[in-house]
């Protein structure tokens, strides 16, 4: 399928690595955020979500950190492997009465290494 | 369990002409969004639907219009197609209006 990750920032890292992937969110007033997974040819994939009132949270190989203070969030990949090479976003919501109106970033493209 | 279904899968239109997009959700789900991908961005939210309703609209122009029927199914309508239509159209549905997203593989619109 067509690449999802034309013109995107790019971070390559070894199999077996750890992956850190960083977002800048742009709405003071988001209080749920979302990462997303896009493989090639394929809709985003829910990985994991986070709101305002944590500064973490883990999942099965990932954690996502939420720094409010600088509206930084990052999404951390433990012992990447090759499936995980894919382009991420991450995504905000402003839960109270935004419904599922998403405002997604730009996008990091995942390349694992062998 | 069968996930977020869109169809057609891929779609070739002129400028000018009118599109349909169809979108089946999981069941059980009773909101669907729509979103555009263009190449090598996020995608950008369309619609929501939640309930047959109009829950919000993102900042397309009134020739994007969309509905939902009683079976929670929605279609995606674009009129006078320009070149810059041409993305990939998602379709997401989710349990309830606040309910996490879970995306099709979208509709890929060309427009010659």
């Amino acid at each position: 399928g067509e690449s999802v990750g034309l013109h995107l920032p790019t971070l390559s890292v070894q199999e077996g690595d750890n992956s850190i992937i960083n977002c800048a969110y742009s709405n003071s007033a988001s209080d749920y955020f979302i990462w997303y997974k896009q493989e090639s040819g394929k809709g985003p994939q829910f990985i994991i979500d986070i709101r305002s009132n944590m500064d973490k949270r883990q999942g099965q190989r990932v954690t996502v950190l939420l720094n409010k203070t600088v509206k930084h969030l990052s999404l951390q990949i433990a012992a990447t492997q090759p499936g995980d090479s894919a382009v991420y976003f991450c995504a905000e919501n402003i839960r109270g009465g935004g419904g599922n109106k998403l405002t997604f970033g730009t996008g990091t493209q995942l390349k694992v290494e062998l | 369990d069968a996930g977020v279904t869109q169809s057609p899968t891929h779609l070739i239109k002129t400028r000018g002409q009118q599109v349909t997009l169809r979108c089946s959700p999981i069941s059980g789900h009773k909101s669907v969004s729509w979103y555009q991908q263009v190449l090598g961005q996020g995608p950008q939210f369309i619609f929501q639907y939640y309930e047959k309703e109009e829950r919000g609209r993102g900042n397309f122009p009134d020739r994007f219009s969309a509905r939902q029927f009683p079976n929670y199914s929605s279609e995606l309508n674009v009129n006078a197609l320009l070149l810059g239509d041409s993305a990939l159209y998602l379709c997401a549905s989710s349990l309830a209006y606040n309910s996490p997203l879970h995306f099709g593989n979208g509709t890929r619109l060309t427009v010659t």
